[in-house]
Parts: C-alpha cells; sequence; structure tokens
C-alpha cells in the first residue's frame, strides 16, 4: 500500500521566519519517487522538486531544500526566509515503480501555508 | 514550453446539461491525466490515458466520459452531473514512464446546480 501522511494542516509564520513542511511516506516498493507540489489559491499545481528513492542526496533551490530520509520514511521541505508569496498549500506525494501503480500519484492531505507581512 | 492549457476555467451547468471539458499540451507527453478536486482535500485521480489509450479508469461514474482525441489533447464529457459533482477539475501530463514528474494545468472550476 502507498501513503503519504502530511500531518500539519495548517501553519501561520512572520515573514523572514523559516518553516518546515514534513512529510512521511510509507511503501513496499524497492523503486519509489516523491514529488513535492504548491498550490497557490489560483488552483494550479506547480511541481517543485521529484526525488527518487535510490538517490538520499538532499537538494537546495534558492530558499527551498528539501530532506529526504528513507530511514524514517519523511521527505521534509523547508523555506527560508518565508515571503508572503510562499503563502498556498504544499502537497507531498509518492508514486511507485511497479507497473500496477504506474501513473498514480499518491497525495498527502497538504499542508495550508500562510505567511504574514 | 511546459504549459498545460484548460478550458474553460470556469463552468456552471445544469444537471441536465451536456458539456465538455478540455485540456491540451505541447510537451510531447504520451500519458495525460484528470484529476477531480474538492475544498481543502488533494486531487483525487480519475482517469489516465497513456499513449492515447484509456489505462486507469478509478472506478469513475459514468456520467463523466473521457477522449483522447490524439496526443496533445484531453477531453472530459460531461452529462447528467449531480451537485456533488461540483469541483476543480484539474488536467496533468507527463512522459509515459513513472518517475516522470506530472505538469498539471490550471483547472476548470465546474459548479452543478
Amino acid at each position: 500500500a502507498q501513503k503519504v501522511t502530511q500531518a500539519q494542516t495548517e501553519i501561520s509564520v512572520v515573514e523572514k521566519e523559516d518553516v518546515t513542511l514534513d512529510c512521511v511516506y510509507e511503501t513496499r516498493d524497492t523503486t519509489y519517487y516523491l514529488f513535492w507540489y504548491k498550490q497557490p489559491p489560483s488552483g494550479e499545481l506547480v511541481f517543485l522538486i521529484r526525488r527518487n528513492s535510490f538517490d538520499e542526496q538532499n537538494e537546495i533551490s534558492g530558499r527551498y531544500s528539501w530532506n529526504f530520509q528513507k530511514s524514517t520514511s519523511s521527505f521534509n521541505f523547508t523555506i527560508t526566509a518565508s515571503q508572503v508569496v510562499d503563502s498556498a498549500v504544499y502537497f507531498c506525494a509518492l508514486r511507485g515503480g511497479r507497473g500496477s501503480t504506474l501513473g498514480r500519484l499518491y497525495f498527502g492531505r497538504g499542508t495550508q501555508l500562510t505567511v504574514w507581512p | 514550453d511546459t504549459e498545460v492549457t484548460q478550458t474553460p476555467k470556469h463552468l456552471v451547468m445544469g444537471m441536465t446539461n451536456k458539456k465538455s471539458l478540455k485540456c491540451e499540451q505541447h510537451m510531447g507527453h504520451r500519458a495525460m491525466y484528470w484529476y477531480k478536486q474538492k475544498a481543502k482535500k488533494p486531487p483525487e485521480l480519475m482517469f489516465v490515458y497513456s499513449y492515447e489509450k484509456l489505462s486507469i479508469n478509478e472506478s469513475v461514474p459514468s456520467r463523466f466520459s473521457p477522449e483522447c482525441p490524439n496526443s496533445s489533447l484531453l477531453n472530459l464529457h460531461l452529462h447528467a452531473l449531480q451537485p456533488e459533482d461540483s469541483a476543480l477539475y484539474l488536467c496533468a501530463s507527463s512522459a509515459p514512464r513513472g518517475y516522470n514528474e506530472q505538469f498539471f494545468g490550471p483547472g476548470t472550476r465546474l459548479t452543478v446546480l
């Protein structure tokens, strides 16, 4: 079974604070793929990152960074020096590697991030 | 060009109407998806097309009828919908291999009266 848990339903921070969004996943697949998407109020899901199960390197892209730890089945997302434009719902998602689940993204329930000026 | 377009942006329809949602991508992707998203919920997969053939139907009611006329276009035909079908309908595309990320369109906000 594939499952993604985002325990934080809502987070509020003040601009320039750092914030970490948690993502814990469950899968029996040895090969799998993890994703983060951002959904601003306009509705479109914006792809942020993909991480393959065989690549545990952390990644930094500007103010965004991701910490992938297979030992704890976590793929956390940190925004440094948050800005008002970061306000959105953030979804973590899992895609299995087996053919029967190919094409199916399993989403967490999302974390609503609000950044106050 | 990493854009997926959807039309219309908003749609209001009665329960006896027939309407269609359209999705287009020009990224050369051969997998396309329809999702339904209710407020404060994650997207729910409805259909997956791979190489223009329906490969996944998540037990969606027959009042939703997908169509993939070619590799760039995806339609969702709607007929005799219920008010509970009101939602944001998202289209996405990806390269067909499993590890590739899906790119989403802006969605169609559907209201069924």
